[in-house]
């Protein structure tokens, strides 16, 4: 089945920097990326996705780029602020039910 | 639009008891819901993929006469936890799939389940 993988597990950043988190999948087969945004005790939320026929996707701050070759896609915010402060997670999709297979997540935390 | 909702938020049984948990897609049908358990900090495990009008679809090492998955209609899925013990206690979310939106999977708030 699917296997992914999410570097690193947390990450600090300086109010307005960029921050970057990383993923590796290993089925080829998977089309489908989403980035899920996951605040204390709350649902995750749908930030970003991209599909296999595209290189990369951005919206606003937020941008997602895949490398299907060697299966990895990445997360990029710029700008950030404190509000990102959240668990990051990226999944991929395997069988034909649309089932998510999801990262470790990335804890990041915006500082002042 | 796609709002999932789920109920109860927060419940504390008495082991041996049964739980039941409702996810509900409140402006779109669903044909496919998924499950999952998180446990503290950790990542998202998906439980069972719960498919309308058919058998639940479940993961390697996961009891289906444990958690019961039914999905009668376009907008509800139930988990049923049976005989609940305090090593079921987590936090289950489910998600539905909206096919109109690409197929995006849209999550629930989420149920604290606590078994004394």
């Amino acid at each position: 089945g699917e296997n992914v993988e999410q570097h690193p597990s947390t990450l600090s950043v300086q109010e307005g920097d960029s921050a970057v988190i990383k993923c590796t999948y290993s089925d080829s087969a998977s089309n489908y990326f989403p980035w899920y945004k996951q605040e204390l005790g709350k649902r995750p939320q749908l930030i970003i996705d991209i599909r296999s026929n595209v290189g990369e996707k951005k919206d606003q701050r937020i941008a997602v780029t895949l490398n299907k070759t060697a299966k990895h896609f990445s997360l990029h915010i710029t700008e950030t602020q404190p509000e990102d402060s959240a668990v990051y997670f990226c999944a991929a999709n395997t069988g034909t039910a649309s089932k998510l297979t999801f990262g470790t997540g990335t804890r990041l935390q915006v500082t002042l | 639009g796609a709002v999932v909702s789920q109920h109860p938020s927060r419940v504390i049984c008495k082991s041996g008891t049964s739980v039941k948990i409702e996810c509900r897609s409140l402006d779109f049908q669903a044909t496919t819901m998924f499950w999952y358990r998180q446990f503290p900090k950790k990542s998202l495990m998906l439980m069972a993929t719960s498919n309308e009008g058919s058998k639940a679809t479940y993961e390697q090492g996961v009891e289906k006469d444990k958690f019961l998955i039914n999905h009668a209609s376009l907008t509800l899925s139930t988990l049923t936890v049976t005989s609940a013990h305090p090593e079921d206690s987590s936090f289950y979310i489910c998600s539905a799939r909206d096919g109109l939106a690409g197929g995006k999977q849209f999550f629930g708030p989420g149920t604290r389940l606590t078994v004394l």
